[in-house]
Formats: C-alpha cells, sequence, structure tokens
C-alpha cells in the first residue's frame, strides 16, 4: 500500500486567496483525521471523520476552514479565505476503527505558506 | 479528558549510549498509548504501542517503552542510539474509546557520533 497521500506538499498562496489541501487515505481504513502542526501550538486536531461523516469539528480554528469526505477514498481540506497565521503544516492520517487500540498512519503532509 | 506531557524538550545523547525519552500522560479511562518518531519534512511514522498485558512493549527500530500505571508513566527507551535516531519524537494517548488521539508537545532527540 502507498499509504496516506497528501497534496500538494508544498503551497504558497497569497493572503485572501483559496487553498484546498487533497488526502487519500489508506484503502479499508474508515477513519480520518486532519492535523495541523506549528511551532507554537504543536499538533492539533482539526476534525475527525468517521465511515466519511464528520464526526467532530471542534477543533477548526474558525470558519475560514471546511473540510469534506465525499467518498472513503478522498478527502479535502479548504480555507477560505487564507492568512498568514494559516502557515503550517497540515497533515491527513487514516485508521482502521474498530477498536482504540489501532494506530493511525500520517501523509507526508503539506507544507502551507501564506504571504 | 486525556493529555500527554512530554517533560524533556531536548534530549542529547552520545552515540552508542541508552536513550530515554519521557512521556506521562493523564486519562478517565484506560489509556491506549502510542509513540511516534517524525523526520524533518516528513509524516510522522508509527513505532509502537501499549494496549493491555506485557508492561514493556517493543517496536521498530529497536525501540522499546515501558508501561508504569502507578506513575501514569509510558517512556521510551533504545539500549544503544545511533546518529540516526536523531529525530522528533511524539508520545500519543487514547482514553478509552474516545477516537480522538492527543499528542505530546514532542522531544527533539539529537544523537551525536
Amino acid at each position: 500500500d502507498a499509504g496516506v497521500i497528501q497534496s500538494p506538499r508544498h503551497e504558497v498562496t497569497e493572503m485572501g486567496q483559496e487553498v484546498t489541501l487533497r488526502c487519500k487515505p489508506i484503502s479499508g481504513h474508515n477513519s480520518l483525521f486532519w492535523y495541523r502542526q506549528t511551532m507554537m501550538r504543536g499538533l492539533e486536531l482539526l476534525i475527525y471523520f468517521n465511515n466519511n461523516v464528520p464526526i467532530d469539528d471542534s477543533g477548526m480554528p474558525e470558519d475560514r476552514f471546511s473540510a469534506k469526505m465525499p467518498n472513503a477514498s478522498f478527502s479535502t481540506l479548504k480555507i477560505q479565505p487564507s492568512e498568514p497565521r494559516d502557515s503550517a503544516v497540515y497533515f491527513c492520517a487514516s485508521s482502521f476503527r474498530r477498536e482504540m487500540n489501532t494506530e493511525a498512519f500520517f501523509g507526508q503532509g503539506t507544507r502551507l505558506t501564506v504571504v | 479528558a486525556q493529555s500527554v506531557a512530554q517533560p524533556e524538550d531536548q534530549v542529547n545523547v552520545a552515540e552508542g549510549n541508552p536513550l530515554t525519552v519521557k512521556c506521562t500522560y493523564s486519562v478517565s479511562g484506560n489509556p491506549y498509548l502510542f509513540w511516534y518518531v517524525q523526520y524533518p519534512n516528513r509524516g510522522l511514522q508509527f513505532l509502537l504501542k501499549y494496549i493491555t498485558g506485557d508492561n514493556l512493549v517493543k517496536g521498530s527500530y529497536g525501540f522499546e517503552a515501558e508501561f508504569n500505571k502507578s506513575q501514569t508513566s509510558f517512556h521510551l527507551k533504545k539500549p544503544s542510539a545511533l546518529v540516526s535516531d536523531s529525530a522528533l519524537y511524539f508520545c500519543a494517548v487514547r482514553d478509552g474509546d474516545d477516537y480522538k488521539l492527543s499528542f505530546g508537545a514532542g522531544t527533539t532527540v539529537t544523537v551525536r557520533a
């Protein structure tokens, strides 16, 4: 398996522009997580999907952030409009939620820079 | 609520010496504990986990971790560190049936030749 695939790996955009990050989870996994990593805050959980349904989006910082999972093999995280403080590395992770002892597998991340 | 503490921002050791990265946790139910490693410009890689059973868990790359319920700790250890072990290490915990995986702040390990 190729693992969790994220695209793009790097994104540089101007303030105010829309940004869309993409994630393909591991085939067969039914749970998907979006995390954000910054020096100041470390790893923050943004949103969690189970069986394509958003279960908890309490970590989404503002209404400018939205996430979708239209099917089991694809998810997007959108920021509109983007701001410089959104600059971070965004990770997608997936796992097979049958029991709580399963580990999550992470993608390589998308490094977002908003100028 | 669940939380994880990694009390050391940095750990420096000489190659060949033992390596320990500390982690303590707080949960209200049964803890499921994990260690991940992150190399520069890479995602997090799973190292090992404790679910139940033997308190000493063995994982990838010669790492092991010891679960101590009375001290609520899950320290990561390697008997003989390599320069290639230099990376950022994260401890994480799930609380019982909660799906949420909470991460510590991370510990940067530097192994000098």
